[in-house]
Formats: C-alpha cells, sequence, structure tokens
C-alpha cells in the first residue's frame, strides 16, 4: 500500500535559518505529491505539489521537487519567519480515487525570534 | 469565495451516544472527503463522496457512516461512541475530478468523547 514518511520532529530554528523537511514516500503507479500546512485550531492549507517526476512545487518562499528516483519530496525554505512557525504535513495521491490522500506523521516547526 | 464550513466547532458527547458532523464544500465543488486527526494516528482517511456517491472508504469501523446530498453538502455520521472517537474530523472538498486537484480543507469539528 502507499505510505509516506516524514523525518522525526520536532524541528526547532532562529529566524532566517535554512529549513529542510525530509519526506519520502511508497505508492504504486505514478502519486501527485503535496505538502500541506497546519497553523494551531486551523484545518489544513496546501503549501505546494507536484503532479510527476522532477516537477518542482513552489510557494511563498517554499519548494519540493518531486524526485522519482529516490522517491523523496523534501521542503525547503532559504531563511524561515517566525510566522511559518507550524505543523507541516507530507502527502500522495494515487490511483483514481481523488479524495483519498496518505499523509506523512507531520512534522512541528517553531522557529524563534 | 467561502471556504469548506464545517459545524459544530466543538462537541462533547458521551460514550454510547451518537454524533452527527456537517460539511459544506466550497461552491462548486462536487467532491467531499473526510479525514481524523488525533495525536497517535495522524491523520486517517474516513470516506470520499462524489457526486452523493461514496466512491472509497477507510477502515473504520461501521459504526462511521456518511452521505452527500445532492447540493454536495455531506454528514458524517458516528453511531455508539467510544473514548478513542475522539479526534479532530476534517472535511475537505475538491473542484475537480481530477488526480491533479488539491483539497480544501475546513477547520474542523473537534470531537470529545467523555
Amino acid at each position: 500500500g502507499n505510505s509516506v514518511t516524514q523525518m522525526e520532529g520536532p524541528v526547532t530554528l532562529s529566524e532566517e535559518a535554512f529549513l529542510t523537511i525530509n519526506c519520502t514516500y511508497t505508492a504504486t503507479g505514478y502519486p501527485s505529491l503535496f505538502w500541506y500546512v497546519q497553523y494551531p485550531g486551523e484545518g489544513l492549507q496546501l503549501l505546494l505539489k507536484a503532479t510527476k517526476a522532477d516537477d518542482k512545487g513552489s510557494n511563498k518562499g517554499f519548494e519540493a521537487t518531486y524526485r522519482k528516483e529516490t522517491t523523496s519530496f523534501h521542503l525547503e525554505k532559504g531563511s524561515v519567519q517566525v510566522s511559518d512557525s507550524a505543523v507541516y504535513f507530507c502527502a500522495l495521491r494515487s490511483g483514481t480515487s481523488y479524495g483519498k490522500l496518505t499523509f506523512g506523521q507531520g512534522t512541528i516547526l517553531t522557529v524563534h525570534p | 469565495k467561502a471556504g469548506v464550513t464545517q459545524t459544530p466547532r466543538y462537541l462533547i458527547k458521551t460514550r454510547g451516544q451518537q454524533v452527527t458532523l456537517s460539511c459544506s464544500p466550497i461552491s462548486g465543488h462536487r467532491s467531499v472527503s473526510w479525514y481524523q486527526q488525533t495525536p497517535g494516528q495522524g491523520l486517517q482517511f474516513l470516506f470520499e463522496y462524489f457526486s452523493e456517491t461514496q466512491r472509497n472508504k477507510g477502515n473504520f469501523p461501521g459504526r462511521f457512516s456518511g452521505r452527500q446530498f445532492s447540493n454536495s453538502r455531506s454528514e458524517m455520521n458516528v453511531s455508539t461512541l467510544e473514548l478513542g472517537d475522539s479526534a479532530l474530523y476534517l472535511c475537505a472538498s475538491s473542484p475537480e475530478d481530477s488526480p491533479n486537484s488539491p483539497l480544501h480543507f475546513g477547520n474542523g469539528t473537534r470531537l470529545t468523547v467523555t
């Protein structure tokens, strides 16, 4: 079956530090890959997506590249801000049930001033 | 455009009771999915509806059920509540029936079972 593994958290950084959150996946076929972010008391917001190998998704300074050869979709940001503090989820969609995402366990990010 | 709306935001129920949660998708979205979020199990898929038909169901007991109406609004029901059903229940809608179409999530209903 499908599965997503994220790096163990939590991650604590100082403002303007470089961020990497690792994500690897196992899936049948050619999945679409997503990063979602969840702020306290809220639902999930789509951060970025990539739908085929070598695609790079980007949004708000965050980037992730779909690497089929390493089955990875690592999230990066060059300079984090305090407002980036949240929980980040890597997810994949595979097959024809388009409403079904398989999520990683989430990574808590805390950014200090 | 209004986002995905879930009601109520908070619920407290007693073991053995049943509960119904409601979800109004973004206008024009025909696909609605439900997820359960807990600290221990993370985000788990419950079910997906498209045009009033359940298209897929996750690995949950039969106490969990759902339906979708002709206006795409959806409800989920949990009968004979157990303590372990305490969770944040998230609804998501999608504008297209496409593998590339992202899910848009509501803010969830926080269910506490005592």
